[in-house]
């Protein structure tokens, strides 16, 4: 069975532009969680989605926003890119849906340069 | 402060060596985690554990709730080990998200 998929793997942007990440969990898990991971230091929480609905959202601005689909793949939107949101993009799966007290399978990263 | 703290920061050693890696966290949990990341970025699941003891083949993790402290140890080392090892809590209240501490470098010399 597949594991997490994330893609793109690698992406370059300039500063002031959009991205979105895209991610498909395991088979039959239903719960999408994304982090960030600045280089160097531990990933860090940014939301959280269950069913759809979003169950929870670290301490990042309003430019960051996510959705998840009615197969229960996700997506992570970052508008107006500044250099600070250079990071790997980590997003990772679990059936539970308290996210964190469930065994979590991370996808391989999306590695987001902004320049 | 931050709520996970982990030591050492790196570690290098001989293969066969047997490793003590260390998380120290702040606030109250339900679930602690230990992960693996390789180079490229890619993270596995090691352990989730709330009490007690967990092995896995020469992974053993450990836990004292009171004390705020768990502790991953490798035995045999292997240069396959070589990886940074993230240590990661879920708080007893609010919304369950993971924090995670910064990582600790391995490194076993063949």
């Amino acid at each position: 069975d597949a594991g997490v998929t994330q893609s793109p793997t690698h992406l370059i942007k300039t500063r002031g532009q959009h991205v979105t990440l895209r991610c498909s969990p395991i088979s039959g898990h239903k719960s999408v969680s994304w982090y960030q991971q600045v280089l160097g230091q531990g990933p860090q929480f940014i939301f959280q989605y269950y069913e759809k609905e979003e169950r929870g959202r670290g301490n990042f601005p309003d430019r960051f926003s996510a959705r998840q689909f009615p197969n229960y793949s996700s997506e992570l939107n970052v508008n107006a890119l500044l250099l600070g949101d250079s990071a790997l993009y980590l997003c990772a799966s679990s059936f539970d849906p308290s996210g964190g007290t469930d065994t979590q399978y991370f996808g391989p990263g999306t590695r987001l340069t902004v320049l | 402060k931050n709520e996970v703290e982990q030591s050492p920061q790196n570690l290098t050693a001989q293969e066969g060596e047997f490793i003590t890696i260390n998380c120290s966290y702040s606030v109250g949990i339900s679930a602690l985690h230990w992960l693996q990341q390789h180079p490229g970025g890619g993270i596995v699941s090691l352990f989730m554990l709330s009490s007690g003891k967990k092995k896995h083949g020469r992974l053993i993790a450990t836990i004292n709730i009171q004390e705020k402290h768990s502790s991953l140890h490798i035995t045999a080392s292997h240069p396959r080990d070589s990886a940074v090892y993230i240590c990661a809590v879920v708080s007893n209240f609010g919304n369950e998200k993971l924090t995670f501490g910064t990582g600790t470098r391995l490194t076993i010399i063949p």
